[in-house]
């Protein structure tokens, strides 16, 4: 079964603290997205990684994957209010189709 | 930027009515998707298409009927709307390995 599990589905931390959200996938994929949702909005594209050992960073995230342990993740640094929303992890199994993982919601608290 | 664009945003509509969400592209993505989501809940695939006239289920049983005429184009359509169908139906188009770009969504009410 072609399946992408997140966790913790629920995330509250302090500004400033850093935090890693987990996702792992049941077969092999050499494509993971990472995507992050408002409240009531649509979904926006955060990074692509797209071969094992692939790391990126745009501002306090940073998503790295490792095809082996077929284990993504993304580290926050420093949290700060603004990053509190869902994210989505979502991974191709080379259907050409993403599946996606349940999400995680974060909440930053002052 | 993505340019994919969902109508309407919002539909509140009675039980047995027909009706079509709109979603269109202008980045000449091949694949397109249709998925459902429940408020706060994950994303299920519904449709996909990888181009004009290919159009295939996809993992969540739906009641739904898409067709792909053009590129640019993937309506969704529900013949009899029924309350089981109230959820956010969000749009998103793609090419290659980049990630699929999403639209705004439609939020559907069916009393």
């Amino acid at each position: 079964e072609l399946k992408v599990e997140q966790n913790p589905l629920f995330l509250s931390m302090q500004e400033g603290k850093n935090y890693t959200i987990y996702c792992n996938y049941s077969t092999t994929s050499d494509r993971l997205y990472w995507y992050r949702q408002d409240p009531g909005k649509s979904l926006e594209s955060l990074f692509v990684l797209l071969s094992n050992g692939a790391v990126k960073q745009e501002g306090r995230l940073m998503a790295s994957l490792d095809t082996k342990a077929r284990l993504s993740t993304l580290h926050i640094t420093a949290a700060v209010h603004d990053l509190s929303a869902t994210y989505f992890c979502a991974a191709d199994f080379g259907n050409e189709k993403l599946t996606f993982g349940t999400g995680t919601r974060l909440t930053i608290i002052p | 930027e993505a340019d994919i664009y969902q109508t309407p945003r919002y539909l509140v509509i009675g039980t047995g009515k027909k009706i079509t969400l709109e979603c269109s592209q202008t980045m000449g993505h091949d694949k397109m998707y249709w998925y459902q989501q429940d408020p706060g809940m994950e994303l299920h695939l519904i449709h996909y298409s990888y181009g004009v006239n290919s159009t295939e289920k996809g993992d969540l049983s739906s009641e739904s009927t898409v067709s792909r005429i053009r590129t640019e184009h993937f309506p969704l359509t529900l013949e009899s709307a029924r309350p089981s169908h109230t959820s956010q139906y969000l749009c998103a188009s793609g090419q290659g390995y980049t990630e699929a770009f999403f639209g705004q969504g439609t939020r559907l009410t069916v009393v």
